[in-house]
């Protein structure tokens, strides 16, 4: 079956830096990807959809010059956290969408997750 | 607004008992449901869905029927194994396209 590959799993960072998490899908073509994250026993909130070749869309209270998406091919989405806090720490996942295919045909990263000291 | 609320994890339990994990939703119109699973180590994965009321999504054993009576797709095992011990989420979706709503996740585990 499709496989979306998301990486690092896990990262620890310093207050301050910034990180990138990487999302490939490996076998297929993603022309929409999805951004969750999830804080401590609350539920996976939507961050930002990203189309192939344009600008991500962010949801309301999402800090986009905080929270860099690129979507610059069809196998690669990538986030990165600018000059990360302590309050960015949280479980980050990527999903992607083939192309023309609803929303039950979504693929899953296995997360990364995310701590800054 | 759209949103899922499920019960609370974790829960445990032993090996061939009987397993529900409650998931009610608030959504306009008529929105697809969904269970998905994630298993350590690994991405979420579609476990089964129902796109419309009174509709039964079964999948490995385990079974949920769209009751928009109550607003509610409780996932239901009868016979779990250590092998079901993920998280299970509850997700709607308002339309084919729009992203989906996910609950908080319920993590299950079972023992032998």
């Amino acid at each position: 079956g499709a496989v979306v590959s998301q990486h690092p799993s896990w990262v620890i960072c310093k207050s301050g830096t910034s990180v990138k998490i990487e999302c490939r899908s490996l076998d297929f073509q993603a022309t929409t990807m999805f951004w969750y994250r999830q804080f401590p026993k609350q539920s996976l909130m939507l961050m930002a959809t990203s189309n192939e070749g344009s600008k991500a869309t962010y949801e309301q209270g999402v800090e986009k010059d905080k929270f860099l998406i690129n979507h610059a091919s069809l196998t690669l989405s990538t986030l990165t956290v600018t000059s990360a806090h302590p309050e960015d720490s949280s479980f980050y996942i990527c999903s992607a969408r083939r192309q023309g295919v609803a929303n039950e045909k979504l693929f899953f990263g296995s997360g990364t997750q995310l701590s800054v000291l | 607004g759209n949103s899922v609320t499920q019960m609370e994890g974790p829960v445990t339990l032993s090996e061939e008992a009987f397993l529900t994990i409650n998931c009610t939703y608030t959504a306009t119109g008529y929105p697809s449901l969904f269970w998905y699973v994630q298993y350590p180590g690994e991405g979420l994965q579609l476990l089964l869905k129902a796109t419309k009321a009174d509709d039964k999504g079964s999948n490995k054993g385990f079974e949920a029927t769209y009751r928009k009576e109550t607003t509610s797709f409780h996932l239901e095992k009868g016979s779990v194994q250590v092998s079901d011990s993920a998280v299970y989420f509850c997700a709607l979706s308002p339309s084919g396209n729009t992203p989906l709503v996910f609950g908080k996740g319920t993590r299950l585990s079972v023992i032998a």
